[in-house]
């Protein structure tokens, strides 16, 4: 299977809003409402930031959240700050018992 | 507070063997699906196997499949990978996941003759 699509790269000023999609098919975005996204820091542990498409964990600033349409996932972060400044991942349950993860995407604050 | 403690990585030649273990609290263990999670530092995360609640569930990547095995043992809060056959392309660094929760610090596994 192959990973999951998501842009490479985005940028956005300080308060601004960016979004970052994330592209699979109907056998695992489409599929189910198991989403998560990940934020990673270099060469920190990765930390969950939304599951299941839309779900914040307790401690997770509201400037963040997800949403879904078809086989497309996305993340929003609004009020953009400079310790947004990361590597961000997707994945997805698939309806083969697996899961899949996306590219990733480094977000630059300018 | 959730806590993963992982153990168990190291050096191993190819066609080697490794187990990964680890120790989970703060959390209903025997109620959470879990994962390992590879990551070659510089590069992206991929999702290695996946085991739920019970055992009853199991899932593989196919580059993992038939060399690896992943058990748990819900007495002890702990979750195990059988590394078999390794192979150069396995070196990563391994991470413990439990589902929609915080991972484990990650575990080096290089496999080099």
């Amino acid at each position: 299977q192959s990973a999951l699509t998501q842009p490479a790269s985005v940028s956005g000023s300080p308060g601004q809003s960016i979004t970052i999609s994330c592209t699979g098919t109907s056998s695992d975005i489409g599929a189910f409402n198991y989403v998560s996204w990940y934020q990673q820091y270099p060469g920190k542990t990765p930390k969950l930031m939304i599951y299941d498409v839309t779900t914040r964990p307790s401690g997770v600033s509201n400037r963040f959240s997800g949403s879904k349409s078809g086989n497309t996932a996305s993340l929003t972060i609004s009020g953009l700050q400079a310790e947004d400044e990361a590597d961000y991942y997707c994945c997805s349950y698939t309806t083969i018992n697996t899961v899949i993860f996306g590219g990733g995407t480094s977000l630059t604050v300018l | 507070e959730v806590q993963v403690v992982q153990s168990g990585g190291g050096l191993v030649q190819p066609g080697g063997s490794l187990r990964l273990s680890c120790a989970a609290s703060g959390f209903t263990f025997s109620s959470n699906w879990m994962h390992w999670v590879r990551q070659v530092p510089g590069k992206g995360l991929v999702w290695v196997s996946l085991i739920n609640s019970d055992g009853s569930r199991i899932g593989y990547a196919d580059s993992v499949k038939g060399r690896f095995t992943i058990s748990r043992d819900n007495a002890k809060n702990t979750l195990y990978l059988q590394m078999n056959s390794l192979r150069v392309e396995d070196t990563a660094v391994y991470y413990c996941v439990p589902a929609d929760k915080d991972w484990g610090q990650g575990t080096l596994v290089t496999v080099s003759s």
